[in-house]
């Protein structure tokens, strides 16, 4: 079993729906927890971070965290096209001022999203 | 200019050649990775590097070796590439020892690499 899974997708939504993105894990040690977006042909780029449990929120973006489920989500609203790319999850047991493996970051395969204009 | 440039963008070599993947980076992180991505596979990390003088293997480094010429550059080789070694590869950065937080990585745009 992988520490972290995510459904690939593809996920196709007219453009102004609510998005719904999802992570489970098995490491109940993992503390960390981010979004990562990638366009087509780029790396990824951090869209949101949060610690521990509870919500965080960047304009349209809702990140959630619920530790006693083991499940993270990504909530984008008014999707626009521009959001077309691949949401990975990923998430880290501890800070950056841990070495070792301790805060190397495990990702999710990533879930496709395709808005439609 | 990119924080984390990698060259190159695209490689087309054949099976037994020998092929250099380079970071650089501006980004003045200590650390440095190097992943693959393969469809249906996501990112798996080859090798990370937490200083100069600090190399480890990631999950999949058979085939692959790195070096980290200085704090800013950290390079991937195949030494005798195979088809199935066809990948998009990135590198990417992060700064350690800054408290508790994690800031998470910086990554490249990549190179897509095909083995043929």
């Amino acid at each position: 079993q992988k520490e972290v899974e995510q459904d690939p997708g593809p996920l196709s939504v007219p453009e102004g729906a609510i998005v719904s993105l999802n992570c489970t894990y098995s490491n109940s040690a993992f503390q960390y927890f981010m979004w990562y977006r990638q366009y087509s042909r780029k790396g990824p780029e951090l869209l949101m971070y949060t610690y521990s449990s509870g919500n965080k929120e960047d304009g349209r973006f809702t990140a959630q965290v619920d530790k006693s489920s083991k499940y993270i989500s990504l909530f984008i609203r008014d999707s626009q096209p521009s959001d077309s790319a691949t949401y990975l999850c990923a998430m880290s047991r501890g800070g950056m001022n841990y070495g070792g493996a301790t805060n190397k970051l495990i990702f999710g395969t990533g879930t496709l999203l395709a808005v439609q204009p | 200019d990119a924080d984390v440039t990698q060259t190159p963008r695209n490689r087309i070599t054949k099976t037994g050649k020998r092929i250099m993947l380079e970071c650089s980076q501006t980004k003045g992180h200590d650390r440095m990775y190097w992943y693959r991505q393969d469809p249906g596979l996501g990112l798996r990390l080859i090798y990370y590097s937490f200083d100069v003088k600090d190399i480890n293997k990631g999950e999949i480094s058979d085939g692959y070796s790195v070096s980290r010429q200085a704090q800013a550059k950290f390079s991937l080789s195949l030494e005798s590439a195979i088809p199935n070694q066809t990948a998009l590869y990135f590198c990417a950065t992060s700064k350690g020892g800054q408290g508790a937080r994690h800031y998470g990585y910086t990554f490249g745009s990549g190179t897509r690499l095909t083995v043929v």
